[in-house]
Formats: C-alpha cells, sequence, structure tokens
C-alpha cells in the first residue's frame, strides 16, 4: 500500500535561513507527488507537483522540491525562509482508487520560523 | 476561476445532536468532491469521496455519513455525534481522473467541537 513519510514533526529555523522538509513515499507506480501548507485554521493551499519530467520542480511562494526516484523523496526547499512561511507542510502522493483518484497525505511538518 | 465553499466556519455541538456540513463548488462541472477529517495534531484522514451525482464511497467506518444532492454540492451528515466527531473537516475538489491533472483543491474548513 503507498504511504507517505515525514521524518521531522516540528522544525524551526530563523527568518532568513534556508529550510529543507523531508518526505519519503512508498508507491508502487511512477508517484504524483504534491506539497500542501496549512495556516492555522486554513484549508490547505497546493504548493507545488510534480508528475514526470525534469525532476526539480517550482512552485509558489518560492518554494521548489526534487524528486529523487533513487531515494524515494520529494523534498521541500526554500532558499530563503520568511515569517510568514510559518505554517503544517504536508507532503502527498496521489492512487487511483476505484474510479477516483486519491490523496495520502504525510503526518505533517510544523514550521516555526524565529524572528 | 473555480472556488469552494463550506459552511459553517465553525460549530459548536452537544453529544446525540445531528449534524450538517455543507460544501458547494463554483466555477466546474462535474468535479471529484472529498470529505476529509483533521484531528488535533494528527493528519488527514479521507472519509468520503464522490465522483458523481449519488456516488459516495466511504473509507472509514464511522459516525458520519455523506451525500450528493446536485454536481457541485456535497453534504457531510450525522444522525447522533460523538465526542469522537469533534475535528477539523475540509471539503476538496478534483476534476475528473485524466489529462495529467489529479490536484485537490480544499476548502477553508469547518472546525467542529463536540460537547
Amino acid at each position: 500500500a503507498q504511504s507517505v513519510t515525514q521524518p521531522d514533526i516540528h522544525i524551526t529555523v530563523s527568518e532568513g535561513a534556508s529550510l529543507e522538509l523531508r518526505c519519503n513515499y512508498s508507491y508502487g507506480a511512477t508517484p504524483y507527488l504534491f506539497w500542501y501548507v496549512q495556516s492555522p485554521g486554513q484549508g490547505l493551499q497546493l504548493l507545488l507537483k510534480y508528475f514526470s519530467g525534469d525532476t526539480l520542480v517550482q512552485g509558489i511562494k518560492g518554494f521548489e522540491a526534487e524528486f529523487k526516484r533513487s531515494q524515494s523523496s520529494f523534498n521541500l526547499r526554500k532558499p530563503s525562509v520568511h515569517w510568514s512561511d510559518a505554517a503544517e507542510y504536508f507532503c502527498t502522493v496521489a492512487t487511483y482508487s476505484g474510479s477516483a483518484r486519491q490523496l495520502t497525505f504525510g503526518s505533517g511538518t510544523q514550521l516555526t520560523v524565529l524572528p | 476561476s473555480q472556488t469552494i465553499h463550506q459552511w459553517p466556519a465553525t460549530l459548536v455541538q452537544p453529544v446525540g445532536s445531528p449534524l450538517s456540513l455543507e460544501c458547494t463548488v463554483e466555477g466546474t462541472s462535474n468535479p471529484n468532491l472529498y470529505w476529509y477529517r483533521q484531528a488535533a495534531g494528527r493528519g488527514l484522514q479521507l472519509l468520503f469521496y464522490s465522483v458523481g451525482i449519488g456516488q459516495i464511497s466511504s473509507e472509514v467506518p464511522q459516525n458520519l455519513s455523506a451525500s450528493r444532492p446536485q454536481d457541485r454540492q456535497f453534504i457531510l451528515s450525522s444522525k447522533k455525534l460523538l465526542l469522537s466527531d469533534s475535528g477539523f473537516y475540509l471539503c476538496a475538489w478534483s476534476v475528473q481522473p485524466g489529462g495529467g491533472v489529479y490536484e485537490q483543491y480544499f476548502g477553508p474548513g469547518t472546525r467542529l467541537t463536540v460537547t
């Protein structure tokens, strides 16, 4: 069965520092991968997605992610974190069930940004 | 452009009372619709999904039910709420599988507290 692991429950970085959030997936076929962000009390916003092609994908808000098939990883990065990036981040894989695509979510990584 | 609405935004209900949460999508036709629950400090759990009017698939046996009376309306219900039903409920939509588009778009959520 497919699964997504986010090994870091909570990460704290200083504003202006670089950021990398880790994600490992387990899926037998070609994965369709996403990163979502959730601010407190809000819904989820799509940051970026990977389906095929270039393994380095760019997203909104200055985020990027790199797909590494050999490591089954899809890590999220940002070169310089802003205070507004404090939120919870979910790595997600899309799978096919019946007649619908479903998303399997990681448990999330809570990001705290220090001034 | 497409938008997704959920109401109410917050709800406090006593144990044993009924529940009705509504989700509507604008700007698209024949979407796949999803209900998720997010318990405090935990990831997202898929509760139901629907690929068309009157077509509901349940992912987790529970005290809840879902209905899709119209193409862009998705309702989550319960006849008698339990304490364990407390959580943050998110509705999402996606286009039908195919065409390489598999991401889901989330509504703002409903915070349900059962007392």
